[in-house]
């Protein structure tokens, strides 16, 4: 079942900004966008934005998410240690009748 | 407080059967999609199988399709993973999580319940 496209790794440092990406297709992402997971090694995961881009309650301004075309980002400001974790894109696949994850992207922050 | 909790995993053997459980409470189950994102060790969330608030409709991954069936009870709170023939590449934490209304989102997870198929 096909996924969503997320580069496996990102590195920036301590208060820098980092984007990370997400790219699907017009049947998911393009067609209702993409919702955005914090994952920190041995929790489950955290929801950070709805595919509307909004942000759940309790959720830093720090992190935005916003959508182009088949692709989605979430941009984290002000790199905190905390930051450091595992993303995951998620959004409904019309042509599949099915959810679908992006392959996760593992951030570190130096 | 909103929450939801799995149980049923262990370890089984491959071909056997297994069935999770999720109870949520702190909110009204009767209104929200529910779903299983599951996890193998050391991978991504792969999502599972989904089921509409009143139960009527569900959708599965194609890996777990004819296998796994998922069912809610919505006078007890609770919404069921069946696993039959389970195979190695089954084995994974399993998540319940609920989807947010209208929001696309998984917005609540429980804390995950192992599962491994191994002789």
């Amino acid at each position: 079942q096909a996924g969503l496209t997320q580069p496996p790794s990102v590195s920036k440092g301590l208060r820098q900004t980092a984007t990370l990406t997400c790219t699907g297709n017009s049947n998911n992402v393009g067609n209702q966008g993409a919702a955005w997971l914090q994952q920190h090694q041995g929790h489950p995961p955290k929801l950070l934005s709805y595919r509307n881009d909004n942000r759940p309650s309790g959720i830093s301004e720090r992190f935005s998410a916003s959508r182009s075309g088949n692709t989605a980002s979430l941009t984290i400001t002000e790199l905190q240690p905390e930051d450091e974790a595992d993303y995951y894109c998620s959004a409904w696949d019309s042509s599949l009748s099915a959810w679908v994850f992006g392959g996760g992207t593992k951030l570190t922050v130096l | 407080q909103v929450q939801v909790v799995e149980s049923g995993g262990g370890v089984v053997q491959p071909g056997r059967s297994l069935r999770l459980s999720c109870a949520a409470s702190g909110f009204t189950f009767s209104s929200y999609v529910m779903h299983w994102v599951r996890q193998a060790p050391g991978k991504g969330l792969e999502w599972v199988a989904v089921i509409s608030p009143g139960g009527s409709s569900q959708f599965y991954a194609g890996s777990v399709k004819g296998r796994f069936t998922i069912s809610r009870d919505n006078s007890k709170n609770t919404v069921d993973l069946q696993m039959n023939s389970l195979r190695g590449e089954d084995t994974a934490v399993y998540y319940c999580a609920r989807e947010s209304s209208g929001e696309g989102a998984f917005d609540i997870w429980g804390q995950g319940t192992m599962v491994t198929v191994s002789s």
